[in-house]
């Protein structure tokens, strides 16, 4: 089982650009979560779903999207890319009330 | 609303050192209780949880044990090795009156073990 994987590992983006951060789970888990990692800051949430077609925000959802259309993708969208979302993105899962489990995180910069 | 208080680092000590990493938590009803570990590079993985008051989660040498009358669950690890370098993070979860099972995590404290 690959667990939790993420696309890409590293992007550069220009200011004002979009792009898709993807997340794929095999672990056949209902809950998925966003976050951004700034330094010293710990983990902020962006977005979660609690299971395909449900979304909701997170503590930082500005200037970010998401869709969950099957139990085991969770894309998240930037549109108008900005220098402040420049971060570490990390998907996540669990099942319930129990451990998450993260991908490999993207490392972002907006420039 | 739900709050985890950590350690400030980085923390540096020599390897075989005895160590703590403090954490405090403020939450309402009775959350679950988890430290997590990233080392460079990588994304975080769980290193033990507590789910009730007195509870000792324990993993790789390292213990904490969820006190519910101070509100703690300090990190603790008796011999420290060079591998053990890493950013540990404190983190807790409640089901906030619906069916989201949401993580507040601390800001993280950097741990760096010297040979």
């Amino acid at each position: 089982n690959a667990g939790v994987t993420q696309t890409p590992k590293f992007r550069i983006l220009k200011i004002g650009q979009s792009m898709t951060l993807q997340c794929a789970q095999d672990m056949n888990h209902n809950y998925m979560y966003w976050y951004r990692q700034d330094p010293g800051m710990g983990l902020k949430l962006i977005y979660y779903s609690v299971g395909a077609g449900i979304t909701d925000k997170g503590e930082v959802p500005n200037g970010y999207n998401v869709s969950r259309s099957t139990t085991e993708d969770f894309p998240l969208r930037l549109e108008l890319a900005a220098p402040s979302q420049t971060s570490v993105y990390f998907c996540a899962t669990s099942q319930g009330a129990y451990e998450q489990y993260f991908g490999p995180g993207t490392r972002l910069t907006v420039t | 609303g739900d709050s985890v208080t950590q350690m400030e680092g980085p923390v540096t000590l020599s390897e075989e050192a005895f160590l703590t990493i403090n954490c405090t938590y403020t939450a309402t009803g009775y959350p679950s209780l988890f430290w997590y570990v990233q080392y460079p590079g990588e994304g975080l993985q769980l290193l033990l949880k507590a789910t009730k008051a007195d509870d000792k989660g324990s993993n790789k040498g390292f213990e904490a044990t969820y006190r519910k009358e101070t509100t703690s669950f300090h990190l603790e690890k008796g011999s420290v090795q060079v591998s053990d370098s890493a950013v540990y993070f404190c983190a807790l979860s409640t089901n906030s009156g619906g069916s989201n099972y949401k993580l507040t995590f601390g800001k993280g404290t950097l741990l760096t073990v010297n040979p």
